[in-house]
């Protein structure tokens, strides 16, 4: 089945760049989220990529695709305070019939942010 | 506030009995998706209904079972609990089957099994 994987931690200093890398294994067309969970919280929606696409930039957050490499990244601009949290990355496959098994999500990576 | 309310938001309870997780989906949304989040598994996808009819199944137990109502809100049936099945249940909506374009999700109901 699909595997996602991320690293657990990360660490940077607040005003600095924040970059999340996320590598999943699904060979087919497939659809790509970034969810953030804060504490005691549900998980928000980020932004989504679709694989026929390389890059995405909403605001202070650019995410890049390497389809090849099947790597994913997530990257913060000018780090905040509020931007700690856990990411998720997650996928799930492009059907044509629009049928669903659910996301596929990596363990979640944990964003500390240094003053 | 997502727009996808989860009750309740705590549950105590003790082995071997059942309880029932509620989920109102945004509105106008006719999926409603269900995820269990533990420390050792993860998120993991239990289950997905779409306008009353179960659309996909997961990773859920024989003693999990869940059902969506005419009025689109869904509950999360969890019989002869046991202390693995302690974690934070989450229900996620979409406006389409395949929620290609993300999930809301709520808040969860973090179930401790005593």
């Amino acid at each position: 089945g699909e595997d996602v994987e991320q690293s657990l931690f990360l660490s940077v200093r607040e005003g600095d760049s924040s970059v999340i890398n996320c590598t999943y294994t699904d060979s087919s067309s497939t659809y790509l989220y970034w969810y953030k969970q804060e504490p005691g919280a549900g998980l928000q929606l980020l932004t989504y990529i679709f694989s026929n696409m390389d890059m995405k930039q909403d605001q202070r957050l650019t995410v890049l695709l390497n389809k090849k490499d099947k790597h994913l990244s997530l990257r913060i601009a000018d780090t905040q305070t509020g931007d700690s949290a856990i990411y998720f990355c997650a996928e799930t496959p492009m059907y044509s019939g629009g049928g669903a098994d659910g996301l596929t999500f990596g363990k979640g990576t944990h964003l500390i942010i240094q003053p | 506030d997502s727009g996808v309310t989860q009750t309740p938001k705590h549950l105590i309870t003790a082995t071997g009995q059942r309880v029932t997780l509620r989920c109102s989906p945004r509105s106008g949304d006719l999926s409603v998706y269900w995820y269990q989040q533990s420390l050792d598994q993860g998120l993991q996808f239990l289950i997905q209904y779409y306008n009353g009819e179960e659309r996909a199944k997961g990773n859920i137990l024989e003693r999990f079972s869940a059902q969506q109502f005419p009025d689109l809100h869904s509950e999360l049936n969890l019989s002869s609990l046991e202390l693995g099945d302690s974690a934070l249940y989450f229900c996620a909506s979409s406006v389409d089957t395949g929620g290609n374009y993300g999930y809301t999700f709520g808040s969860g109901t973090r179930l401790t099994v005593v």
